[in-house]
């Protein structure tokens, strides 16, 4: 079993849309989460970290529920510049001590 | 915010050739440093840990003789790949921790896409 799992889609939606993607994880050690967002050939980067609360940026809302290893991301009114690869990364224990990529979740949003 | 740079950004080379990759944090100091490798379609996976003053640590199947890491100073981490072969042809890509929401993680260079002939 992955350490971190995602659909790997693609999810293709029209502009406008309201997307969800989902991600669990098997460490129940795990302290930290993130969303991670990366573009065709380039390095990922740091969208969102993640809490137990629920936290919101802009369009962006992300979930962690713990009992259940799960942790979600809401994309609301999608743009066409939202079209990347968003990647669950979930820190291994304390600390900047190992992140655990997940393999990527692709959004291709359309006019 | 955090910037960490890396260089080159693409590097083409024959079997067998080595191939040096640096890492930089460009505004603030980072005593460890990691390193992942990125194949076609698949996700990142951490190669080694880069730590300035003493050994690399590096994961479960990845040749410390092959994949050379030095961290030269608190800025500064280089990869070098020894006697690159055909299946060494990935994207590596390199990060720094950094504090983000209250949450420990990590800024990653913008990559060094090698190809080896």
């Amino acid at each position: 079993r992955k350490e971190v799992e995602q659909d790997p889609g693609p999810f293709n939606v029209p502009e406008g849309a309201t997307v969800a993607f989902n991600c669990t994880y098997s460490n129940s050690a795990s302290q930290s989460f993130f969303w991670y967002r990366q573009d065709c050939r380039k390095e990922p980067k740091l969208l969102m970290s993640v809490y137990s609360s629920g936290n919101e940026d802009g369009r962006f809302t992300a979930q962690l529920n713990r009992a259940s290893q799960y942790i979600s991301l809401l994309i609301r009114d999608s743009k066409l510049s939202d079209s990347a690869t968003y990647l669950c990364v979930v820190g291994s224990s304390g600390g900047y001590n190992k992140l655990i990529f997940g393999a990527g979740t692709r959004l291709a949003v359309h006019p | 915010g955090a910037v960490v740079s890396q260089h080159p950004s693409r590097v083409i080379c024959k079997s067998g050739t080595s191939v040096k990759i640096e890492c930089r944090s460009l505004d603030f100091q980072a005593t460890t440093m990691f390193w992942y490798r990125q194949f076609p379609k698949q996700s990142l996976m951490l190669m080694a840990t880069s730590n300035e003053g003493s050994k690399a640590t590096y994961e479960q199947g990845v040749e410390k003789d092959k994949f050379l890491i030095n961290h030269a100073s608190l800025t500064l981490s280089t990869l070098t790949v020894t006697s690159a072969h055909p299946e060494d042809s990935s994207f590596y890509i390199c990060s720094a921790p950094f504090l983000a929401g209250g949450q420990d993680t990590q800024y990653f260079g913008p990559g060094t896409r090698l190809t080896v002939l």
